[in-house]
């Protein structure tokens, strides 16, 4: 049973179009995450939602938008893709802000 | 400049070593996230630190609160531990409070 599951686990696209990525957690956190993790390996939070809340946004452009319609989804949609939006997002959710995060297995973007 | 620091950077080391990878953070923090991502991409949550040492299977985290200072320990290393280790804190203070702040990743090398 996955505990984090993400898709696209691949998304190809051109410039300019709009994409969201969806995050489902069957655990029963309350408190969810998207992470960006570029070329050089380097992870970074952008997003962490507690209760469908927004707690973390961090200075992401706002063609990202995450949306929580309930705890255990967090999908993150994103308009007018740029080159520089290609990376591996990830999902990540835990149990509290402090608890032990676990991670889905990661979108791959490639924007052309 | 990041502030958690990881070291080294590249580690390789023949099957059967031990190996000590170093995390150091700059100010106080709530909790430490040990993390590993395989060469697939998917990342594993290792250990979540405040405190003390904490083991699994071959792995050890310990923790020095005083020192600033986290190390993950793997006995008897084998290939299949190769792999990137990336140390996570949650700053209490500063203009990081409350977010996940990521080292830039040890990357593992064990040789048959």
């Amino acid at each position: 049973d996955t505990a984090v599951s993400q898709t696209p686990k691949y998304l190809v696209t051109q410039m300019g179009n709009d994409k969201s990525i969806k995050c489902e957690q069957n655990l029963g956190h309350d408190t969810m995450y998207w992470y960006k993790q570029d070329s050089k390996k380097f992870l970074k939070i952008m997003f962490s939602y507690n209760n469908k809340e927004l707690i973390i946004n961090e200075t992401v452009p706002n063609r990202f938008s995450p949306k929580s319609p309930d705890k255990a989804h967090l999908n993150l949609h994103i308009n007018s893709l740029e080159l520089g939006d290609s990376a591996v997002y990830f999902c990540a959710s835990s149990s509290g802000s402090g608890g032990t995060q676990y991670f889905g297995p990661g979108t791959r973007l490639l924007v052309l | 400049k990041n502030e958690v620091e990881q070291s080294p950077q590249n580690l390789t080391a023949q099957e059967g070593e031990f190996i000590t990878i170093n995390c150091s953070y700059s100010v106080g923090i709530s909790a430490l996230h040990w993390l590993q991502q395989h060469p697939g991409g998917g990342i594993v949550s290792l250990f979540m630190l405040s405190s003390g040492k904490k083991k699994h299977g071959r792995l050890i985290a310990t923790i020095n609160i005083q020192e600033k200072h986290s190390s993950l320990h793997i006995t008897a290393s084998h290939p299949r531990d190769s792999a990137v280790y990336i140390c996570a804190v949650k700053f209490m203070l500063g203009a990081n409070a409350g977010k996940s702040t990521f080292g830039d990743g040890t990357t593992l090398t064990v040789k048959p």
